[in-house]
């Protein structure tokens, strides 16, 4: 159980494009998924938290215009990547956490973008 | 302020005993996560805590103190297959998860 998936695993796309990420949880219903990014040898670094049905609570830092977070349902968020430049390569990982807040965190597999 | 700390870096050897240690300062405490990441891949959960005490669950241990602000993991009998980072992280007062850095592991033959 609590398995969480991501497409694409893998984007290389050409700067000032946009690129979409799915984060799905597939056997449970996730009140809020978590989006993260993570720069090669450093830690995690939250970007967002998002809410079924609600709009995303952003970190300081993170432009909510760049990034563009959906939660259009329990089981689906997106994270878009608008005009992407270079300084955006990262590898993105989703994370979903059940109702109730002190549930854990289940990671998907990430998604690593290039942009070129 | 919200803190984790924990070492950067230990080596260990193949069938040895590891204990990663942790501290956190946090606003409010809702339980304390360790997750495993290979390089390369995302993170994937190995043990909660909230109440003290030793949690057991086969190679792996964790520990919490909640008054000293502590945890541990311990990993039994090493494989070279435990060579991954180990990320601490507290559920603070609103349930958001403080990371540490994580503690790279290394395991020699």
């Amino acid at each position: 159980g609590a398995v969480v998936s991501q497409h694409p695993s893998w984007v290389i796309c050409k700067s000032g494009t946009s690129v979409k990420i799915e984060c799905r949880s597939l056997d449970f219903q996730a009140t809020t998924m978590f989006w993260y990014r993570q720069f090669p040898k450093q830690s995690l670094m939250l970007m967002a938290t998002s809410n079924e049905g609600s709009k995303a609570t952003y970190e300081q830092g993170v432009e909510k215009d760049k990034f563009l977070i959906n939660h259009a349902s329990l089981t689906l968020s997106t994270l878009t990547v608008t005009s992407a430049h270079p300084e955006d390569s990262s590898f993105y990982i989703c994370s979903a956490r059940l109702a109730g807040g002190r549930e854990t965190q289940y990671f998907g597999p990430g998604t690593r973008l290039l942009v070129l | 302020g919200q803190n984790i700390d924990q070492p950067t870096e230990m080596t260990a050897t193949e069938g040895a005993i590891v204990q990663i240690n942790c501290t956190y300062q946090t606003s409010g405490f809702n339980g304390l996560f360790w997750y495993q990441q290979h390089a390369g891949e995302a993170p994937t959960f190995l043990s909660y805590n909230v109440l003290d005490g030793l949690e057991e669950k086969g190679r792996f241990s964790s520990f919490l103190s909640r008054s000293k602000g502590y945890s541990y993991l311990l990993l039994k009998e090493l494989q070279m297959k435990d060579s991954a980072s180990y990320l601490c992280a507290a559920s603070d007062s609103n349930y958001q998860l403080i990371w540490g850095a994580g503690t790279k592991l290394i395991i020699k033959p």
